[in-house]
């Protein structure tokens, strides 16, 4: 059993549509984050949110914090190809003490 | 050189080689970090540093041994390893606390072990 659960494992969409990936836990975490990761290269940090019903914008990419602070939201708008991708969420708990990491969302973003 | 660099970044090997792997961080932080990333499984983490000194040792067998002289370089050295090792190592270094929430990840070595 995974801590931290992301949802879909893989997502394919058209240029042009709107996406969403979520991550969820039974746990509450103290600070939650997004990364992308590419082909080839290490995961690069989008976000972190702290405060329970956070919503923070980085260009078309919406992120939301649950309100109970269990589960987490990335919203993308008209998608690109440049958003293809591997998206992680990472979250600390006081459950568990320390960074722990989902398995990922593969997006793939065809023309 | 900028951010977080790892060398090799593919590296093959049989079960009795010994090889290393180096991770450079050229951002002045105090915690690095090895993680093993296998296909559709979450990052694990294997070992952190802390100003130079071990706080966690995941686990991982023995067969793994890190090395961190100076708070800019972390080593993996490897030796009779198992084809389930195969996988992507990544190395991430975070400013202070080692937990801290901010992870700046190198590009990662690509191991396969045949």
């Amino acid at each position: 059993t995974q801590l931290l659960e992301q949802s879909p494992q893989f997502l394919s969409i058209q240029e042009g549509e709107n996406l969403t990936v979520y991550c969820n836990s039974s746990s509450v975490f103290s600070s939650l984050q997004w990364y992308r990761q590419e082909p080839g290269e290490g995961p690069v940090l989008l976000v972190t949110v702290v405060t329970g019903g956070e919503v923070k914008k980085l260009k078309r990419l919406t992120f939301q914090f649950g309100d109970a602070r269990k589960d987490s939201s990335l919203h993308i708008t008209a998608a690109q190809p440049g958003d293809t991708g591997l998206y992680l969420c990472a979250g600390e708990s006081d459950s568990w003490g320390k960074l722990q990491f989902g398995a990922g969302t593969q997006v793939v973003v065809t023309p | 050189e900028t951010g977080v660099t790892q060398t090799p970044r593919h590296l093959v090997m049989g079960m009795t080689n010994k090889k290393s792997l180096k991770c450079e961080q050229h951002l002045g932080h105090n915690a690095m970090y090895w993680y093993k990333q296998s296909a559709k499984k979450p990052l694990e983490l294997m070992f952190v540093y802390s100003l130079e000194e071990r706080v966690e040792n995941n686990s991982v067998p023995s067969r793994f041994s890190p090395e961190c002289p100076n708070s800019s370089h972390l080593f993996l050295h490897l030796h009779t390893l198992q084809p389930e090792d195969s996988a992507l190592y990544l190395c991430a270094s975070s400013p202070d606390s080692p937990w801290s929430y901010e992870q700046y990840f190198g590009p990662g070595t690509r191991l396969t072990v045949t």
